[in-house]
């Protein structure tokens, strides 16, 4: 059974770094083909694609949002962080981590975490 | 980047009755080499996280109720719960994954008339 869970800080003051936590079970990250993918939020407003990192390390990110974001692994964990700079209330957000498959083409997300609430607030 | 775009923001059908929700890509997501859309629709009920209904555009994911279709191809799709339940008043999200970014559509809240 897949699960991922997502960790962090609930409170982040504007201009702070946000670092989340996506720990996840039932995949290994080393395994070829499998990916995970942050998306955000915000309340009342639509879904948006923040990053993805695959098993053999390549990153993606939203275009908009490249520069503030890094997303990264820890296999031996079955960890992916994801830090997002200079925080500012508008990044108030619902973050969730999410799995994806990716043979030779990609594919749908496939498991969801609950979600890790941020507010950004001084 | 692919932007989605969904009708309508919302709607409001009697229970029983059917609802209809288009989604629309900017440009195809249709790969000709295996004539499958990347195309994934999910449902979200308030407080939970998205809930994959329908992948590869037709495709309806283990354990959903077969009143949840979906159609179409390239840059047209179209979700539809042919006979709406209580337990269907959700927001309807549309995705495509042809390639990062990934993007999803704004949504469609579907209530009981």
């Amino acid at each position: 059974q897949v699960t991922l869970r997502e960790s962090g800080p609930a409170l982040v003051k504007p201009t702070q770094t946000l670092t989340l936590t996506c720990t996840f079970s039932g995949f290994s990250l080393s395994t070829r083909g499998m990916c995970v993918s942050w998306i955000r939020q915000p309340p009342g407003k639509a879904l948006e694609w923040l990053a993805l990192i695959d098993w053999d390390d390549d990153k993606y990110y939203n275009t908009s949002l490249r520069t503030r974001l890094t997303i990264s692994k820890d296999t031996s964990k079955n960890q992916v962080v994801l830090t997002m700079t200079n925080m500012d209330p508008v990044d108030t957000a619902t973050y969730y981590c999410a799995r994806i498959l990716r043979g030779y083409h990609w594919n749908h997300f496939d498991s969801w975490g609950q979600g890790s609430l941020v507010t950004v607030s001084s | 980047d692919i932007v989605m775009t969904q009708s309508p923001d919302s709607l409001a059908v009697s229970l029983g009755e059917r609802a209809t929700i288009n989604c629309k890509s900017s440009q195809s997501v249709l790969y000709t080499s295996n004539s499958k859309s990347y195309l994934a629709w999910y449902q979200q009920k308030p407080g939970q996280p998205p809930k994959l209904l329908i992948y590869w555009a037709s495709t309806r994911e283990f354990g959903v109720p077969d009143r949840f279709s979906g159609s179409g191809s390239g840059t047209d799709f179209t979700l539809t719960i042919s006979s709406l339940q209580a337990e269907d008043v959700a927001v309807y999200y549309c995705q495509q994954y042809y390639s990062p970014p990934f993007t999803f559509g704004p949504g469609t809240k579907v209530d009981i008339k």
